[in-house]
Formats: C-alpha cells, sequence, structure tokens
C-alpha cells in the first residue's frame, strides 16, 4: 500500500461544473496535508494546505479533511480550462524528519469547454 | 533570490558519465529537499537537508547518488555512472525550518540518460 494514494483519472469536467479529487493516506499520526497544481512541464505548485478537519475554502477551491477515516480532498468550483492539470495531494507524515513530504501519484484533470 | 534556482534546466548524457545538478534555494530558507519525478507519476523523495547537514538522506536509491550543501545555501546532488533509469526530473525544494508548512519548487532539472 502506498502511503498517499490517488486515482491517476483522467478526471474529466465540463467547463463550470465542480471537480472533485480524493486521496487518501496510510499514517493515521499524519497532521499536514497539502495540494499542489501541476502543468504539463511544470514544477508544482502549491495551492491548498490543510491541517485541521473540515474545510478550508480558497477562492475556487475548497480543501476538506477527515483524520478519521485518513482522507483528504480536493473541490474545485466553475472549473475553467485553465484547471486542466495534475493535482498531487502530499502529506507530512507523522514519522518523517523536518518537513518532508510524501506525495501521491497525481490525478489528471481535463476540464472540456 | 526570489525563487528556487535551479541549474541546468536540461541535462543529456551518456550512460557511465557522471553528472551535477545544482539548487539555489530561497534566501533564508534553512531546509532544502531534493525530489525525483518520473513521467506520469508523484515527485519521489531523495533528501533533506537541515542547514549544511544530511537529516534524511533515505531516499537516495543507491550509492551513484550523493548530495552536498557545504555552506547551508546552495546545494549539489551528484550521480555517478548514470543509467538510463536515472532519467527522471529532480526538483528542488525549500522551506524555513519551521514544520507543517509547504515548500516552494524550483523549474527542476530535466537529466535524460541516453
Amino acid at each position: 500500500q502506498k502511503e498517499v494514494e490517488q486515482n491517476s483519472g483522467p478526471l474529466s469536467v465540463p467547463e463550470g461544473a465542480i471537480a472533485s479529487l480524493n486521496c487518501t493516506y496510510s499514517d493515521r499520526g499524519s497532521q499536514s496535508f497539502f495540494w499542489y497544481r501541476q502543468y504539463s512541464g511544470k514544477s508544482p505548485e502549491l495551492i491548498m494546505s490543510i491541517y485541521s478537519n473540515g474545510d478550508k475554502e480558497d477562492g475556487r477551491f475548497t480543501a476538506q479533511l477527515n483524520k478519521a477515516s485518513q482522507y483528504v480532498s480536493l473541490l474545485i468550483r466553475d472549473s475553467q480550462p485553465s484547471d486542466s492539470a495534475t493535482y498531487l495531494c502530499a502529506a507530512r507524515l507523522i514519522k518523517a524528519a523536518g518537513n518532508k513530504l510524501t506525495f501521491g501519484g497525481g490525478t489528471r484533470v481535463l476540464v472540456k469547454p | 533570490g526570489a525563487g528556487v534556482s535551479q541549474t541546468p534546466s536540461n541535462k543529456v548524457t551518456e550512460k557511465g558519465k557522471y553528472v551535477e545538478l545544482r539548487c539555489d534555494p530561497i534566501s533564508g530558507h534553512t531546509a532544502l529537499y531534493w525530489y525525483r519525478q518520473s513521467l506520469g507519476q508523484g515527485p519521489e523523495f531523495l533528501i533533506y537537508f537541515q542547514g549544511t547537514g544530511a537529516a534524511d538522506d533515505s531516499g537516495l536509491p543507491n550509492d551513484r547518488f550523493f548530495a552536498v550543501r557545504p555552506e547551508g545555501s546552495v546545494s549539489t546532488l551528484k550521480i555517478q555512472r548514470t543509467e538510463r533509469g536515472d532519467s527522471a526530473v529532480y526538483l528542488c525544494a525549500s522551506s524555513r525550518d519551521r514544520e507543517g508548512y509547504g515548500y516552494t519548487f524550483g523549474s527542476g532539472t530535466r537529466l535524460t540518460v541516453v
């Protein structure tokens, strides 16, 4: 079992719809979670962080964390073609040194006009 | 500097050669991380520096890989006797030493071993 798992996709979403991405993690004690967006040929870009159970909203993005069920999700509202990218989930596992993050394999999102 | 700088952006080398990849972190960031990303996969951890010392090198795949950060700023990832399987994008990131913060990646070095 991978420590951080994501569905690889592609997740195809009509423009204007909500894209829902999920991520599960194996280390129950993990505290910090991050979503990165990666355009093709570019490096990952941090878009959201979440540390507490519940929802955190930032513009069109909402991150959701459920530590009891060990999953993190990302919602993208009013999806735009420019949101087409791979979304990486990352967790700071409790056993990790410093701020070392463990990444999932990413979910590819395609927003169709 | 304003961001994490990595050089070169692209490197093509022959199998068996030695390569060095450089990372210049954001000024004031004491923590520095190297990751490797293969096509279609997420970044894979290689090594983490806190200051000059390697705090966690558990991700280095074998003894052909080595990294240094002699003055606690610029870091160099060194790969000896390169193999075709080493071909990937090598990403560097830096952060303040406080835990729990996401970090900023450089633009990466695309290494191709032919």
